[in-house]
């Protein structure tokens, strides 16, 4: 399969703890996004990466996320010191250049924080 | 920047009726406009887009309509099936940033058989 892939698919933390999830993209896709979605609500930008460079992040990742994509491939999303309000469903998609080009989303890690 | 507004949030048809769904963007500069359709514990996954230079696109018994002055933009899903059952979001993407999507809020669609 060579579609986007997000692991874990679920991780259960208790608060204070670090997460980290990963994302591998469809390999010929340069454009990387994180996403995440609470319950009952659309998907929200968090970061992009073209290659590896890390380009824009939004105002919803605090100080405790932390997004890496070593060698423009893979990617890895970290959450330090976890908060019960990080509990949501963490989505990776992946697109290639180009202008209004199709993104493709894993199937997402959902976090809980207990 | 831009803000995307779905209704309704909940829809239920009969099996065999069309659903439609409708969607508002607030930057008049947007010019892509994608369908995401996605299922309990999975990613969404683009069933149909459109741009700003075209006013409708058909896919089988998915249509989309977009109307740039009014900045409003719809789904039409025609011959519902039970399958169709799952949660729509539409998203804009306006032309300044990084290609990233604002989506809105999700409509849940639940075809009644």
């Amino acid at each position: 399969d060579t579609g986007v892939s997000q692991d874990p698919r679920h991780k259960i933390t208790k608060r204070g703890q670090n997460v980290t999830f990963r994302c591998d993209p469809i390999s010929e896709h340069n454009r990387l996004y994180w996403y995440r979605q609470t319950l009952g609500q659309g998907p929200e930008f968090l970061t992009y990466f073209q290659n590896e460079a890390q380009l824009e992040k939004s105002r919803l990742l605090s100080d405790r996320f932390s997004a890496e994509r070593p060698k423009g491939s893979f990617s890895t999303l970290e959450i330090q010191r976890t908060e019960q309000g990080d509990s949501a469903m963490y989505l990776c998609a992946s697109s290639s250049t180009g202008r209004g080009t199709e993104a493709f989303f894993g199937q997402g890690t959902r976090l809980t924080v207990v | 920047g831009e803000n995307v507004e779905q209704h309704p949030s909940t829809l239920s048809v009969q099996e065999g009726d069309s659903a439609v769904i409708k969607c508002t963007y607030s930057d008049s500069a947007s010019n892509y406009f994608p369908w995401y359709k996605q299922e309990l514990g999975k990613g969404p996954q683009l069933i149909i887009d459109i741009r700003s230079n075209v006013g409708e696109k058909k896919d089988q018994r998915i249509a989309v309509t977009l109307n740039k002055t009014a900045k409003h933009f719809s789904l039409h899903i025609t011959e519902t099936q039970p399958e169709d059952s799952a949660v729509y979001f539409c998203a804009a993407i306006p032309p300044r940033g990084n290609e990233k999507l604002t989506f809105g809020t999700g409509t849940r669609l639940t075809i009644i058989p």
